[in-house]
């Protein structure tokens, strides 16, 4: 089993619509907890971050960490075409320099 | 500069071959960091340089691997005999610092697609 589990997709849906994604992990010492936005032909750029359980809010993203059941989520709400990316979650321990990704799931928001 | 710098962006190499990938990082930034990016398969940490500290080369997948950075700057990472298994995006990244990832960002830069045929 590896550490952090996400499903590549890829997953469609029309703009306006509300998306979730997810990953679960299975090792309980991580407890920072981000995702990332990778454009195609791009590197990957921190969208949100979050330490230990709870949540976190950002204009339209939500993120979610239930460390109780090592699953965290981020929502898209009123999504838009040019939210159309791969998204990757990561994660890491105290004090570690080392993050820990996801595969990533593609998303495509159609018009 | 502005951001993370990474050259070339694209590199085609016949197997056997050696290449070598560049990365420049951020001005300031002690912290740099080398992952690799499969067709499919997530972030794969290879090596991770703090400053003067010594290298953690952990990540790396064999010996024919290698990287450097000099002056606290630019850093080379070098793939010796090139295997078809080597094709991957090579992503490199710096902060400023490495410890605790919330004062910290990793910024990324945009990769070197390597191939090798």
């Amino acid at each position: 089993q590896k550490e952090v589990e996400q499903d590549p997709g890829p997953l469609s849906v029309p703009e306006g619509a509300i998306v979730s994604l997810n990953c679960t992990y299975s090792n309980s010492a991580f407890q920072y907890f981000m995702w990332y936005r990778q454009y195609s032909r791009k590197g990957p750029e921190l969208l949100m971050y979050t330490y230990s359980s709870g949540n976190k809010e950002d204009g339209r993203f939500t993120a979610q960490v239930d460390k109780s059941s090592k699953y965290i989520s981020l929502f898209i709400r009123d999504s838009q075409p040019s939210d159309s990316a791969t998204y990757l979650c990561a994660m890491s321990g105290a004090g570690s320099y080392q993050l820990t990704f996801g595969k990533g799931t593609k998303l495509s928001v159609i018009p | 500069g502005a951001g993370v710098s990474q050259s070339p962006s694209n590199k085609v190499t016949e197997k056997g071959k050696d290449v070598e990938l560049r990365c420049d990082p951020i001005s300031g930034h002690t912290a740099l960091y080398w992952y690799r990016q499969s067709l499919g398969q997530g972030l794969e940490f290879l090596i991770y340089f703090q400053g003067n500290s010594a290298p953690d080369k952990s990540g790396l997948p064999s010996d024919r691997f290698s990287a450097e950075r000099t002056g606290g700057s630019v850093s080379t990472l070098t793939i010796q005999r090139t295997q078809q298994e080597d094709s991957a995006v090579y992503l490199c990244a710096s902060s400023w610092t490495g410890t605790d990832p919330l004062n910290y960002g990793y910024t990324f830069g945009s990769g070197t697609r390597l191939t090798v045929v």
